[in-house]
């Protein structure tokens, strides 16, 4: 069974900095790319970023390029979103999502998601 | 590329056939996808290039278009259908959503 576990949400300050990690399980990590999508509270989802198998592409909304930085280390069988430079807009839940092996950019399977506030 | 859905919300009763459009900004062929999500929960994926079932759903949902304009069907509406309904442009990066409907009991 496909798992998806995200953490390391939380509340922070405007500029501050915060790291997203998804713990994979029940498929061969290595094999899929990867996508963070967001939600802000009541509003619709948005694409942030993803990162192919082996990490060597790496794609992200303009709102967030510069500031958040996606990886993966396909040994732990992780996903992660290093979020910098944080601003009232990116106050969300993120959702980890795991892309089709056949069709990229559609979302298989997804986690629970992390709330990240950013406030003073 | 932008993407509208109409009507924003609607209210349906059990039984009822559904259809939701959804347009984009210019022509994606085939490259779209429907998710639902229920509050609090994250979205699931129901169709994807514009027609193709996901396994596991159930065969009351339809998707159909090309080019610039999409429908999700829900040919017979049951209780567990009342969500959110997004779709997903996936032609060229970065992909996008439309803003959603909302289904509801009338």
């Amino acid at each position: 069974e496909v798992q998806l576990v995200e953490s390391g949400g939380g509340l922070v300050q405007p500029g501050g900095s915060l790291r997203l990690s998804c713990a994979a399980s029940g498929f061969t990590f290595s094999s899929y790319w990867m996508s963070w999508v967001r939600q802000a509270p009541g509003k619709g989802l948005e694409w942030v970023a993803n990162i192919k198998q082996d990490g060597s592409e790496k794609y992200y909304v303009d709102s967030v390029k510069g500031r958040f930085t996606i990886s993966r280390d396909n040994a732990k069988n992780s996903l992660y979103l290093q979020m910098n430079s944080l601003r009232a807009e990116d106050t969300a839940v993120y959702y980890c999502a795991l892309e089709r092996w056949d069709t990229a950019m559609v979302f298989d399977y997804w986690g629970q998601g992390t709330l990240v506030t950013v406030s003073s | 590329i932008q993407l509208t859905q109409s009507p924003s919300s609607l209210s349906a009763s059990v039984g009822d056939r559904v259809t939701i459009t959804c347009r984009a900004s210019q022509g994606i062929s085939s490259y779209l996808a429907w998710y639902q999500q229920k509050p609090g929960k994250a979205p699931k994926l129901l169709i994807y290039a514009a027609s193709t079932l996901q396994s596991g759903v159930p065969s009351r949902f339809s998707g159909s278009g090309s080019g610039t304009d999409f429908t999700l069907t829900i040919s017979s509406l049951q209780p567990e259908d009342f969500a959110t309904y997004y779709c997903q442009q996936l032609n060229s990066y970065p992909p996008t959503f439309g803003p959603g409907t909302k289904v509801d009991i009338k």
